[in-house]
């Protein structure tokens, strides 16, 4: 079984760029969540959808980040403009219900 | 809001040795605990999940066990081998949807 996919792997742009980062959850779950992982501050949930839905964004930074999900095997989260500060890895984790989190392999943005 | 506390940081053992990596929470009105490992530049891969009505799961040498009301679980892991080194992370689930993490165990095993 395939389990979440995210694209690209790793990412390299310069300040001022718009980044788009892809996540294809695990078929049949109903809640995708975003994350960032950055050394000062671990773990951080950015976004979180139910069936398809933008349930709570309360973790997203600022107005620069934007996150959808148009239907149940897709979503994406953007950053427009890209700051130096928003390297970091990124991660999307499905599931289904309230049950265990399965994370993709993660996304290593770099932001010159 | 949860606070997650994992100790030790970090932990070298000899290969063979058990391994016993404690995580701790600050509200106990959870709804599960789960348990990840982290290989440098990887993503999370799940070991064991937790429900707060069950006190431990077990997954060939992983153990882990859950006193809710203390807040404390512990990851065991028995028969250590060097392909067990890795980040080990705690996560606690409260009664809505967030994760709540702790910032891991950097676990060394020396052959």
């Amino acid at each position: 079984d395939a389990g979440v996919i995210q694209s690209p792997r790793h990412e390299v742009t310069e300040m001022g760029q718009e980044v788009t980062l892809r996540c294809k959850p695990i078929s049949g779950h109903n809640s995708l969540f975003w994350y960032r992982q950055t050394m000062m501050r671990g773990l951080e949930l950015l976004i979180y959808f139910n069936n398809n839905v933008p349930i709570d964004d309360s973790g997203m930074p600022e107005d620069r980040f934007s996150a959808k999900m148009p239907n149940a095997s897709f979503s994406t989260l953007k950053i427009q403009p890209s700051e130096p500060r928003d390297s970091a890895v990124y991660f999307c984790a499905s599931s289904l219900g309230g049950y265990e989190q399965f994370f993709g392999p993660g996304t290593r943005l770099t932001v010159l | 809001k949860q606070e997650v506390t994992q100790i030790p940081a970090a932990l070298s053992v000899p290969e063979g040795e058990n391994l016993v990596l404690n995580c701790s929470f600050t509200d106990s009105a959870i709804y599960n605990l789960q348990w990840f490992r982290q290989d440098p530049g990887k993503g999370l891969t799940s070991l064991l999940l937790i429900q707060s009505s069950q006190r431990e799961q077990t997954s060939g040498r992983l153990n882990a066990s859950l006193d809710k009301s203390s807040g404390r679980s512990t990851l065991y892991i028995a028969a250590s081998q060097p392909g067990d080194s890795a980040t080990y992370l705690c996560a606690v689930r409260s009664n809505d949807y967030k994760l709540s993490f702790g910032a891991g165990t950097t676990v060394t095993v020396r052959a």
